[in-house]
């Protein structure tokens, strides 16, 4: 398996501009977290799917942020315009939720640096 | 309110000595409970989790974690510290109660392993 699949790696832009970041989870997961992590806030869900559908968004900070599954291998989220203290690393993460309980499984994660 | 802390920000132990990484929660009802770890510029990787049954889980890399209701704890322990254990460790816990799917998260204990 290749795992939960992030792109880009790294991602270098101006403020102002627009930033779309992608995931593809585990095949067969039907679960779908996005995270932030910064040295000041630390760990931050900030939206989650299940079956596709949006469940919790109350993390996402403002309505700059916004966040999409069109199906179940591809989730995008969209920080539209983008400001310097969006810079942080952005994970995304899958589960297969059983109805009990699940493990999430972490992408490599996404460096964002908004200059 | 679900809650987790993780009262050491940092943990230094010289390599071949025992290590423990600590972990107390606050839930309503039973916890299922997490223990992550992060190496630097990587993703989050699981552990190990509790869910029911015994309470000394076993898990990657030679972790174990003692679940202690009694206590509210969940600390992460290894016998024998590597080097290469050096790491962010993330606990994190679920209400089994609660329908809501999100893990609430600790912020951290950076462990670090001395030659």
């Amino acid at each position: 398996d290749a795992g939960v699949i992030q792109s880009p790696r790294h991602e270098v832009t101006e403020m102002g501009q627009e930033v779309t970041l992608r995931c593809k989870p585990i095949s067969g997961h039907n679960s779908l977290f996005w995270y932030r992590q910064t040295m000041m806030r630390g760990l931050e869900l900030l939206i989650y799917f299940n079956n596709n559908v949006p469940i919790d968004d109350s993390g996402m900070p403002e309505d700059r942020f916004s966040a999409k599954m069109p199906n179940a291998s591809f989730s995008t989220l969209k920080i539209q315009p983008s400001e310097p203290r969006d810079s942080a690393v952005y994970f995304c993460a899958s589960s297969l939720w059983s109805g009990s309980t699940d493990t999430q499984y972490f992408g490599p994660g996404t460096r964002l640096t908004v200059l | 309110a679900q809650s987790v802390a993780q009262p050491e920000d940092q943990v230094n132990v010289a390599e071949g000595n025992p290590l423990t990484v600590k972990c107390t929660y606050s839930v309503s009802g039973n916890p299922y409970l997490f223990w992550y770890v992060q190496y630097p510029n990587r993703g989050l990787q699981f552990l190990l989790k509790y869910i029911t049954g015994d309470n000394l889980v076993k898990g990657s890399y030679g972790f174990e974690a003692e679940f202690n209701k009694s206590q509210t704890s969940f600390h992460l322990k290894k016998p024998s510290a590597l080097v290469s254990d050096s790491a962010l460790y993330f606990c994190a816990v679920r209400d089994i109660e609660d329908s809501n799917y999100q893990l609430i998260w600790g912020a951290g204990t950076k462990l670090i392993i001395k030659p």
